[in-house]
């Protein structure tokens, strides 16, 4: 059965304070994993698909990374705007539904 | 704005009534999906459309029915509802099933309580 970890549940940082969420995973032929952004109240928003190890993606503060393992997303000097949950979404080629599967999403809160 | 749009955005039900979620998009995608969100359990799919025409269930497809309408229009049916369908109900979609170069738009949910 394919599995989505993420970690840490929640993380507490100070404006500027660069730090990584996690996303492990175990699936057999991995498609794409895919990091969102949902803000409270409102429906979870795309941000990045990883299809390889050694593949990164780039936006503003935030920066994907793959391994075959895992993926990190790094903040580097967040901001108050950054707080929100992120979700990790994994999608494997076995199965025959290509369907994402979603970890249970890092709650991240900056203050200012 | 394009996008996934739903409604009802709230709804209050008693135990054995039953609702219609509505979910429409305008990006011309051919998949749409219904998922639900619990505290601590995240998002869980309950039906999906791959296509106008299909349907398929998900991880969590009891108590629920769905009509794929057109290609622009998912609905998700409680027939009798129960107190464990409370949760907020998110509808997505994606240009094609098997490729997410782009993953899912997201509406902005349904929150439904059922008493």
């Amino acid at each position: 059965e394919d599995q989505v970890t993420q970690s840490p549940e929640a993380l507490r940082l100070q404006e500027g304070e660069s730090s990584s969420l996690n996303c492990s995973y175990t699936v057999s032929g991995l498609r794409g994993l895919f990091w969102y952004r949902q803000d409270p109240g409102k429906g979870p928003e795309f941000l990045f698909t990883l299809y390889s190890a050694g593949e990164e993606k780039e936006k503003e503060r935030l920066k994907a990374t793959l391994t075959k393992k895992e993926s990190f997303l790094h903040i580097t000097a967040p901001k108050p705007e950054d707080s929100a949950t992120y979700l990790c979404a994994v999608q494997a080629g076995t199965g025959g539904s290509y369907i994402p599967t979603f970890g249970r999403g890092t709650s991240l809160i900056v203050h200012p | 704005n394009a996008g996934v749009t739903q409604t009802p955005k709230f709804q209050v039900l008693k135990t054995g009534q039953s609702m219609t979620l509505q979910c429409a998009q305008d990006m011309n995608h051919n998949s749409m999906y219904w998922y639900r969100q619990d505290p601590g359990m995240g998002l869980r799919l309950i039906y999906y459309s791959a296509s106008e025409g299909t349907t398929d269930k998900g991880e969590v497809p009891n108590g629920y029915n769905v009509s794929r309408l057109n290609k622009r229009e998912f609905s998700l049916r409680l027939e009798s509802a129960a107190p464990s369908q409370t949760s907020v109900y998110f509808c997505a979609s994606s240009a094609q099933k098997g490729l997410l170069k782009k993953g899912y738009t997201f509406g902005s949910g349904t929150r439904l309580t059922v008493v």
